[in-house]
């Protein structure tokens, strides 16, 4: 069945250091969409990328949709306390676009040291 | 506007047990969807609904069974709980035929089974 892999599982930065997660889907994917889970919350939708190659940036996050559309990243450029969380990478799940349902990453445990 | 609430925020069964999770949403979704989080495996998707009276199975749905009888609630129920439910139960919804594939989660149940 489809996999959407997510590394690295964990990340310690020191606070203003940069932070990147991958996703990989085993399927090619219409779109691919990034949640964050602040500890002891609820995933917030962050994006959603549509094109192939696509960029787009929030403040000091970077996303990026591989050319492929099978992968795809999170950049966090000079890491604060705030960005503390899990981010989760999800994409529409095989044979299942038509009702919205998503299969999600593993998701990447950021902790950041001020 | 509440957006998506759960009942209850967290619950001790012992195995054998019987309950029933609330999802509820003022948003007129048609979409809703339960996932159970477990650590290091992102969020899975129990069963969803694509409309009021319709429900469908996911990629867990062993143990579970759901309800969807009026279109803003989204009933989970575990009739003989199990140690292994142990988790965090996530309720999500969408708009059907959105541009975008976001979801909008809960606050999600904390579950224990002993």
């Amino acid at each position: 069945g489809q996999q959407v892999m997510q590394i690295p599982q964990y990340q310690h930065v020191q606070e203003g250091e940069d932070f990147t997660t991958y996703c990989n889907s085993s399927t090619t994917l219409s779109n691919i969409q990034w949640y964050k889970q602040r500890p002891g919350g609820h995933p917030v939708f962050l994006i959603q990328l549509v094109k192939s190659g696509e960029v787009k940036k929030q403040k000091r996050l970077t996303f990026q949709f591989g050319e492929a559309k099978k992968n795809s990243s999170l950049h966090i450029t000079a890491t604060q306390t705030t960005d503390v969380g899990t981010y989760f990478c999800a994409g529409p799940s095989a044979g299942g676009t038509s009702y919205g349902k998503l299969t999600f990453g593993q998701g990447t445990i950021l902790t950041v040291h001020p | 506007n509440a957006g998506v609430t759960q009942t209850p925020k967290f619950r001790v069964l012992k195995t054998g047990q019987s309950m029933t999770l609330l999802c509820a949403q003022d948003m007129n979704h048609e979409y809703m969807y339960w996932y159970r989080q477990d650590p290091g495996m992102g969020l899975r998707l129990i069963h969803y609904s694509v409309g009021e009276g319709t429900t469908a199975k996911g990629e867990v749905p062993d143990g579970y069974n759901v309800s969807r009888l009026k279109k803003q609630n989204f009933l989970l129920g575990l009739e003989s709980a199990a140690p292994s439910q142990t988790s965090v139960y996530f309720c999500a919804s969408r708009k059907q035929g959105a541009r975008s594939y976001e979801q909008y989660f809960g606050p999600g149940t904390r579950l224990t089974v002993t």
